[in-house]
């Protein structure tokens, strides 16, 4: 089955305690990219991967890294997480972006920092 | 990238048709009109996307007037299981794969 996967599902953490959200996907995209999604605020891109060794920023990166390393995977890092990165985290794949494309979203991952 | 406007909230009752009018004045040439559906606490569905006229697969039909500034997402015959939001994007191919989500429109459908 064609999808893409987050671990955890669910974390509850501490401020300043360095954490890693994972993604995968199996469709061999090579685009992939994460969102933040805030009551209020909608769905926002923090960081995007064009293909492998290939990221950039997007409107939210303050506070995060990624990885591209391989294809299938593009980790989420918080180095320090802050209260304010409490929100609802998707990770995103899709086919080299162009015109009639479309974006395959995992579950999400809920994050909580206290 | 084009701004999308949308209304923030509908509701339906089971069995009808609904329409949600999405409006895009500063649409460029090489941009799609893309529909996507998102229920609580899960990632946003890719529903369906077009150009102009009408597009239509086994969920949605898109209605794109000649001058592109709106588009029309119709949903046939809906059930409880569609209440959901429903987002309008402008997509381009010149914008890294950036989806821009407004606020949506949250579609309730009752009994």
């Amino acid at each position: 089955e064609a999808q893409v996967t987050q671990n955890p599902r669910y974390l509850i953490t501490v401020t300043g305690k360095k954490l890693t959200v994972t993604c995968s996907q199996n469709m061999n995209h090579e685009y992939m990219s994460w969102y933040r999604q805030d009551p209020g605020l909608g769905l926002r891109q923090i960081y995007y991967s064009m293909n492998v060794e290939v990221t950039d920023k997007g409107d939210v990166p303050e506070g995060y890294k990624v990885s591209r390393k391989e294809k299938r995977n593009f980790p989420l890092i918080l180095e320090s997480p802050s209260p304010n990165q409490t929100s609802l985290y998707f990770c995103a794949s899709s086919s080299t972006p162009g015109q009639e494309y479309e974006q395959y979203f995992g579950p999400g991952t809920r994050l909580t920092v206290t | 990238l084009a701004k999308t406007t949308q209304p923030i909230s509908m509701d339906s009752y089971e069995g009808q048709e609904v329409n949600i009018t999405c409006s895009h004045n500063n649409i460029a040439t090489n941009d799609y009109i893309t529909w996507y559906q998102q229920f609580p606490s899960q990632g946003p569905r890719f529903i369906i996307q077009g150009y102009k006229t009408k597009v239509t697969n086994e969920v949605a039909s898109l209605f794109i007037p000649a001058d592109r500034k709106s588009s029309t997402l119709s949903l046939p015959r809906v059930s409880l299981s569609d209440t959901a939001v429903y987002y309008c994007l402008v997509v381009s191919d010149n914008q890294g794969g950036k989806l821009i989500f407004g606020q949506g429109t949250e579609l309730s459908v009752k009994p």
